[in-house]
């Protein structure tokens, strides 16, 4: 069965630094998706990409964060400069049309 | 606002103890409202799609509801095995993305 894959599982970095989280969604799918877990919070919107640009951000989404669809199949999230508050599960999801979202397994972020 | 609660925070059950899990909604135009379950440490696993009053799915144990304010996912007879935190979502028509509520954890006892 398809699924969306995600590296890496855990991410460790020092405040400051850029890291690059990667995603390849279901491959028939058009509509994908990065939402954030802060541990023991809901699941938090940041930003949805079709058709090679965003479509949607939320408010956290800001200039220190952007998205890429580099090639045919991978899809990634940057972060330029890391805080303290960046620390979360990051979770990568795809969906075909008007139908429901799958997700990755998430990648853990850790900033120090 | 568009907006998601979810009760109980937390639910303990014994094995074959039926039970539902309450979502609360408020949305502008319901696209659709989603279930998924979540293990620790992972992502959210799709269960159900609902899309309008009066539907219903179900699969294996689990068994979802939709009213215009609300959803129940009714556990019947559930086993140590599913055990996780279950995720209520909502779609707005006006949008992509999923307003999720903060989940309910179910711990089922052998």
């Amino acid at each position: 069965e398809p699924e969306v894959t995600q590296t890496p599982s855990h991410q460790v970095t020092q405040m400051g630094q850029e890291v690059i989280l990667r995603c390849v969604p279901i491959s028939n799918h058009l509509y994908f998706y990065w939402y954030r877990q802060i541990l023991g919070q809901k699941v938090e919107f940041l930003v949805s990409f079709y058709n090679n640009e965003i479509s949607e951000k939320s408010e956290i989404f800001d200039d220190q964060f952007s998205v890429e669809r580099p090639d045919g199949s991978n899809f990634t999230l940057k972060i330029r400069s890391t805080k303290l508050e960046d620390s979360a599960m990051y979770f990568c999801a795809s969906k075909q049309g008007t139908y429901e979202q799958y997700f990755g397994p998430g990648t853990r972020l850790t900033v120090t | 606002e568009d907006q998601v609660t979810q009760s109980p925070e937390a639910l303990r059950l014994q094995e074959g103890e039926s039970s539902s899990l309450n979502c609360s909604y408020t949305v502008s135009g319901l696209r659709g409202l989603f279930w998924y379950r979540q293990d620790p440490g992972k992502g959210p696993e799709f269960l159900f799609t609902l899309y309008s009053a009066g539907e219903e799915k179900e699969k294996e144990r689990l068994k979802a509801t939709l009213t215009k304010k609300e959803s129940f996912l009714h556990i019947t007879a559930p086993k140590p095995e599913d055990s996780a935190t279950y995720l209520c979502a909502v779609q707005s028509v006006f949008t992509n993305k999923l307003i999720f509520g903060t989940g309910t954890l179910l711990a089922v006892q052998p």
